[in-house]
């Protein structure tokens, strides 16, 4: 049974451009969260989706940022004209039923901004 | 709001020694659930332990126990007999049911376990 898989692993971006982070959850698993992590910070909660659904986006920045969770495909999470305060480590999450459930977590994708 | 502290920005073990990681958080609800996450180079986040605050009895896996001080609101995380491969950063985290399911993190522990 494969783990949380995300790509790409590491993403060069230059200011301005668009980045695009995908995120497939293990097998079974309806319940997607994005956290971000900052240099020498812990990770930080910016969405929680279901399959087509945003149920909490409560950490998201209110521009640039958006994330979707298809019925097909993986989650994606969006960030449009990026900015160097953008460079950090993205994580996903997936969990079974959601809420109290163990979370499995993906190894990231390093987004760099130039 | 919830917040987690983490004091020790690093520690250092000897192989087999024992290492205890301190965590405290904040909060007002007297039902919630507490995490230790380790971090290794792959930068893969793996549950370590989990705790919940309703239950007195600390929980273990092996060789890693927690002192769960909920007067104290204090969660601390102990290693026994430290292996190299447990070298790693360690996150505490913080879940309130009743504010949805974000984890709230600490700044980690960065720990080295040398030979």
């Amino acid at each position: 049974n494969a783990g949380v898989m995300q790509n790409p692993r590491h993403l060069v971006r230059r200011r301005g451009q668009e980045a695009r982070l995908r995120c497939s959850p293990m097998k079974g698993h309806s319940h997607v969260y994005w956290y971000r992590q900052l240099p020498e910070e812990g990770l930080k909660f910016m969405v929680y989706l279901q399959k087509e659904n945003i149920i909490d986006e409560s950490g998201m920045p209110k521009e640039r940022f958006s994330a979707e969770f298809p019925k097909e495909g993986p989650s994606i999470l969006r960030i449009q004209q990026v900015v160097r305060g953008d460079s950090a480590a993205y994580f996903c999450a997936s969990s079974p039923r959601g809420g109290y459930e163990k979370l499995f977590f993906g190894s990231g994708t390093q987004l760099s901004v130039l | 709001a919830q917040t987690v502290t983490q004091s020790q920005p690093e520690m250092s073990v000897q192989e087999a020694e024992t290492v205890t990681l301190s965590c405290t958080y904040d909060t007002s609800e007297s039902n919630y659930y507490l995490f230790w996450y380790k971090q290794p180079p792959s930068r893969q986040m793996i549950l370590v332990i989990r705790q919940e605050a309703y239950k007195q009895q600390n929980a273990t896996e092996n060789r890693f126990s927690v002192n769960f001080q909920k007067a104290a609101k204090s969660f601390s995380l102990k290693i026994s007999d430290s292996q190299l491969g447990d070298t790693a950063m360690y996150f505490c985290a913080f879940m309130n049911p009743m504010a949805g399911t974000a984890l709230i993190f600490g700044k980690g522990t960065t720990l080295s376990v040398s030979s």
